[in-house]
């Protein structure tokens, strides 16, 4: 079975500094790779996809199919962009795999 | 449009008691999800739907069930519920599978005591 874990919990950054949140995840196959965000008091929404290779809020992940992972990226921080932010797989269609999360902290 | 929506925002049951989760959306979607939100353990799918009158287990299914009578329309049962159950349940739905966007509820905090 799929898995993607997310090995930091917390992620706390200055403004303005480099970000990177680390997915890496684990399939035999070649899965399609998602990132949600959850912003405070709001719902949690599509961030970006792999597929459609599209840079959203200035965040890009790239897929890396030797080390598994889809780590996302950021060079500058905003305070805005605290969140919660979910890296998700699925193999085939239907079903979304998510992984545990990391809560990022944008300090001013 | 007013989105996803889900009824009630939170609950609190004693264990053993029954409840049932409204999910709505109003965009067309076939398919449609359930998922819990446990601290640390991400999203996991409950139930889901492919369309209207169609339901099939996900990850984590006991103790859950599903019905989709209508196609806006997606229903969480807990026969009896367990303080396991005690999570943040979300719904969501979208057009295409997975493939395409998921669109989320804001979500329903249930306290099982």
């Amino acid at each position: 079975a799929q898995r993607v874990t997310q090995p930091e919990k917390l992620l706390s950054v200055f403004k303005g500094a480099p970000v990177e949140l680390k997915c890496n995840y684990s399939y035999s196959g070649s899965p399609e790779l998602f990132w949600y965000v959850q912003y405070s008091r709001q719902r949690l929404q599509l961030l970006l996809r792999h597929i459609s290779r599209e840079s959203i809020k200035g965040f890009t992940a790239d897929l890396n199919k030797g080390e598994t992972s889809f780590h996302l990226k950021k060079p500058f921080a905003q305070e805005e962009d605290s969140a919660m932010y979910y890296c998700a797989l699925t193999p085939a269609g239907n079903m979304l795999t998510f992984g545990g999360g990391t809560r990022l902290m944008v300090k001013p | 449009n007013a989105g996803v929506t889900q009824t009630p925002k939170f609950r609190v049951l004693k264990t053993g008691q029954s409840m049932t989760l409204l999910c709505a959306q109003d965009m067309n979607h076939e398919y449609m999800y359930w998922y819990r939100q446990d601290p640390g353990m991400g999203l996991r799918l409950i139930h889901y739907s492919v369309g209207e009158g169609t339901t099939a287990k996900g990850e984590v299914p006991d103790g859950y069930n599903v019905s989709r009578l209508k196609k806006q329309n997606f229903l969480l049962g807990l026969e009896s519920a367990a303080p396991s159950q005690t999570s943040v349940y979300f719904c969501a739905s979208s057009y295409l599978p997975v493939w395409g966007t998921q669109y989320f509820g804001p979500g329903t905090r249930l306290l099982v005591l």
